[in-house]
């Protein structure tokens, strides 16, 4: 067990709509990154946030939004959902804000668009 | 962002030493190079990180030559439980944006 925690574990939706995923990083941790992990693209990172803060960002979509709140939790907002979005996605913590990235990863959750 | 090869895959067996090898261009100078091992329906757990020269823990050492272009992970000894997908992660000069390896699925036999 990372510590790291995501809900939901899985999740399942139509094409077009928007979802919500939800992550809770480490205890101590302050930097929370997403990654996207699909059959054909491996792990793809998306954003990180550090102490509330965007830090850096990955070749993120614009239909995509992330945020991380004051308690440091973090969600990963999706919307017009396509069926190429169905994947992996992995949240991971991390202590500091830069390297080394030592960086913890959640039990992911399935999305699955239809 | 920077690029990154790996290996797709390698196959081993038991007791033998393993070396993958991760190649990376236009990574951050002063970044380290770290390394992750992932199981099927799991998220990636961290294995090893270092700057340069050779670093070594209780799992496994990596090798990473001046030039820091590549990074060799070496597991010594490796069992079946170490079949997995091994990745190296690095930072882009500059974005700060983190890039996986395609990951090297290794396969490791009785």
């Amino acid at each position: 067990d990372s510590g790291v925690t995501q809900t939901p574990k899985h999740l399942i939706t139509a094409t077009g709509q928007r979802v919500t995923l939800r992550c809770s990083p480490r205890s101590g941790d302050l930097s929370v990154y997403w990654y996207q992990q699909s059959l054909d693209q491996g792990l793809q990172f998306l954003i990180q946030y550090y102490n509330g803060e965007e830090r850096a960002k990955g070749n993120i979509l614009e239909r995509f939004s992330a945020q991380q709140f004051p308690d440091l939790h973090s969600e990963l907002n999706l919307s017009s959902l396509e069926l190429g979005d169905s994947a992996l996605y992995f949240c991971a913590s991390s202590v500091g804000q830069g390297s080394p990235y030592e960086q913890y990863f959640g039990p992911g959750t399935r999305l699955t668009v239809t | 962002l920077a690029k990154t090869t790996q290996p797709i895959s390698m196959d081993s067996y038991e007791g033998q030493e393993v070396n993958i090898t991760c190649s990376h261009n236009n990574i951050a100078t002063n970044d380290y190079i770290t390394w992750y091992q992932q199981f099927p329906s799991q998220g990636p757990r961290f294995i090893i990180q270092g700057y340069k020269t050779k670093v070594t823990n209780e799992v496994a050492s990596l090798f990473i030559p001046a030039d820091r272009k590549s990074s060799t992970l070496s597991l010594p000894r490796v069992s079946l439980s170490d079949t997995a997908v091994y990745y190296c992660l690095v930072a882009d000069t500059g974005r700060r944006a983190l890039t996986f390896g395609s990951g090297t699925r290794l396969q490791v036999q009785p």
